[in-house]
């Protein structure tokens, strides 16, 4: 069975400053794709960025990129020139692809709560 | 694209009655879709897997009898909690992924429910 595993369970960054969460997950498989989710106090789930396992280019959305390394099986968020409104906490996640479509469920890791700091 | 509607956002109910949550893809169909419960500062917790036109997948230690899942079309997916119960207090959310894999998977807004 999958497992994903962050170990930051807070982390704080100053406003302006980047920051690196860590997620390190385990599989069997070959072919998955990995999120990250952010969960702000209003605990809407928000799709961050994604990856494709078979993709070797790292994924980036504007300021928020990740660092994929297949073969370590590790995942990490890298925030650049953090705000405010980055405050929350952050999930990684792991999805099988092992059965197509959109019938393979998430799995999630515990979460890192990042702060923010002005 | 891809909206997930959750309803009702928040609900108090006396012990023992039952309480409905509704779960809506907005613009697109969804065959397959996700319960999870939530408990402050903690990750996610998939209930169930709710199958359009079949029985639920429930995970282990869910009580099928009590959080009861129906989903009855390709748009609407239903949580109900039989004889609640104060332990049953929650956030419970629902998800659902458009056809295709590119797509991540998108939450409704999830419920609090409290129970006394």
């Amino acid at each position: 069975a999958q497992t994903v595993t962050q170990s930051q369970p807070e982390m704080s960054v100053q406003e302006a400053e980047t920051v690196t969460l860590s997620c390190t997950y385990d599989t069997s498989e070959s072919d998955y794709y990995l999120f990250w989710y952010k969960q702000p106090p209003s605990r809407q789930m928000i799709l961050v960025i994604r990856q494709e396992a078979y993709k070797q280019q790292n994924a980036t959305e504007n300021r928020f990129s990740v660092n994929f390394q297949k073969a370590a099986k590790s995942f990490s968020l890298k925030i650049s020139d953090s705000q405010l409104g980055d405050a929350a906490m952050y999930f990684c996640a792991y999805r099988s692809l092992k059965y197509g479509g959109a019938t393979n469920k998430l799995i999630f890791g515990t979460g890192t709560l990042l702060a923010v700091q002005p | 694209g891809a909206v997930v509607s959750q309803h009702p956002s928040r609900v108090i109910c006396k012990s023992g009655t039952s309480v409905k949550i509704e779960c809506r893809s907005l613009d697109f169909q969804a065959t397959t879709m996700f319960w999870y419960r939530q408990f402050p500062k903690k990750s996610l917790m998939l209930m169930a897997t709710s199958n359009e036109g079949s029985k639920a997948t429930y995970e282990q230690g869910v009580e099928k009898d009590k959080f009861l899942i129906n989903h009855a079309s390709l748009t609407l997916s239903t949580l109900t909690v039989t004889s609640a119960h104060p332990e049953d207090s929650s956030f419970y959310i629902c998800s659902a992924s458009p056809s295709g894999v590119n797509y991540g998977y998108t939450f409704g807004s999830g419920t609090r429910l409290t129970v006394v």
